[in-house]
């Protein structure tokens, strides 16, 4: 089935510091989503994008919508110890069908 | 608001056992809801759509014998593995969509639940 491809996997960082991660795929998407999941939980949703070139914020999370449809990033300010987790990106394919990236797991030192 | 459990959060039961998953929208009308499965480490996956009232619709490679879902009301779906085997052990999450479409047919996912087949 279509795939989202996601990076980095992993990232260990030090508290206070950025974070980025993108996500891309083969075929457009309507409707980007960025959600966080924590260890024996289901996935939260931080942002999401409807526009191509829409770039929206959460707070220290910023995301991207890419022009061509195919990608989007997000951006994580200043890291604080509670981002720790797991964050995927999903787009909408058709009116509700989400494909889920591979997710990256996010590590903070402090 | 907008807030979806499941039940049981975790279970463990024998090979060959048929294990029962309910899923609920507590404060909202949900006409359709959706089963993923994640397995360590890994993405999830949807495994099907339900939609209220209506027979769900399972995505290629999953056997919709195996996984029997039932949406019964518009407030609660369940999923059942039968004749479970240890391959099935992996954490299934559900997730809604509100009645009204919510804001571009937005889903809320439930906190899952970890089943473990021995």
């Amino acid at each position: 089935g279509q795939q989202l491809n996601q990076s980095p996997q992993s990232m260990f960082i030090q508290e206070g510091e950025d974070v980025s991660m993108n996500c891309t795929s083969s075929s457009i998407f309507n409707t980007w989503l960025w959600y966080k999941q924590e260890p024996g939980e289901g996935p939260v949703l931080l942002i999401a994008l409807y526009k191509a070139g829409e770039l929206t914020s959460n707070g220290r999370l910023t995301a991207q919508f890419g022009i061509t449809r195919k990608d989007s990033f997000l951006n994580i300010s200043a890291s604080i110890p509670s981002d720790v987790g797991i964050y995927f990106c999903a787009g909408l394919q058709g009116a509700q069908k989400l494909v889920f990236g591979q997710g990256t797991r996010l590590t903070i030192n402090p | 608001g907008a807030v979806v459990s499941q039940h049981p959060s975790w279970v463990i039961c024998k090979s060959g056992t048929s294990v029962k998953i309910e899923c609920r929208s507590l404060d909202f009308q949900a006409t359709t809801m959706f089963w993923y499965r994640q397995f360590p480490k890994q993405s999830l996956m949807l495994m099907a759509t339900s939609n209220e009232g209506s027979k769900a619709t399972y995505e290629q490679g999953v056997e919709k014998d195996k996984f029997l879902i039932n949406h019964a009301s518009l407030t609660l779906s369940t999923l059942t593995v039968t004749s479970a085997h240890p391959e099935d052990s992996s954490f299934y999450i559900c997730s809604a969509s509100p009645l009204a479409g919510g804001f571009h047919n937005e889903q809320f996912f439930g906190p899952g639940t970890r089943l473990t087949v021995l």
